[in-house]
């Protein structure tokens, strides 16, 4: 399974746009890249998900390098809400079961 | 909505005892999926299913046992307890292809 990179730990403040980076310089071309965050005492929540697009969702917007190797989660007006830890995952196009591979995640922490 | 439901949501278990782990989901998916997070880790896939009748491993599966006899439920049963089995587990359910729903966890301690 190709693997991701992300920072351990970010830190912003409330109404402020909120950058959340994703390397995976492995990527295949039939990847798609997902986000999913995991409030705290909660189960993961699927947060978006693209291939070659930037794609936009009433919850965050996900902008993806040209060359596939990174990608950049935005989440555009931080709530203290949004205080989560976040996973960018690579899922292959073709396959039964959606193994999903959860790295350690970015803990994001949001400030009043 | 219901969605995906876990029972129950903590248990204290002794080592070497058993229990069963509940998860029912009425989204009429037909993949469903056990995963353990462990403090401060991702998670990781014990086992999944991809219907009734259907199972098979997933990254750790040791010490762990499923079945599915009905497309609504997926329990998981873990046989003779150890202190590594600690951590929280949580259950998922999707279309093929599509997105997975979790439920909120079961937390489970093995002294």
């Amino acid at each position: 399974d190709a693997k991701t990179t992300q920072p351990n730990s970010m830190e912003s403040n409330e109404e402020e746009p909120v950058h959340l980076p994703c390397n995976h310089s492995t990527i295949s071309g039939t990847d798609y890249i997902h986000w999913y965050r995991q409030l705290p005492s909660q189960g993961p929540e699927y947060v978006i998900h693209g291939l070659t697009s930037n794609v936009n969702n009433r919850m965050a917007s996900l902008a993806i390098a040209e060359d596939r190797k990174s990608s950049t989660l935005i989440l555009h007006r931080a709530t203290l809400r949004d205080a989560a830890v976040y996973y960018c995952i690579l899922r292959p196009l073709i396959q039964g079961a959606q193994k999903l591979v959860f790295g350690q995640g970015t803990r994001l922490t949001i400030n009043p | 909505n219901a969605g995906v439901t876990q029972t129950p949501k903590f248990r204290i278990l002794k080592i070497g005892q058993s229990m069963t782990l509940q998860c029912a989901q009425d989204m009429n998916h037909n993949y469903m999926y056990w995963y353990r997070q462990d403090p401060g880790m991702g998670l990781k896939l014990i086992y999944y299913s991809v219907g009734a009748g259907i199972t098979d491993k997933g990254e750790v599966p040791n010490g762990y046992n499923v079945s599915r006899s009905t497309t609504e439920d997926f329990p998981l049963r873990l046989e003779l307890a150890a202190p590594s089995q600690t951590s929280v587990y949580f259950c998922a359910s999707s279309y093929v292809g599509e997105t997975q729903h979790f439920g909120d966890g079961t937390r489970l301690s093995i002294l």
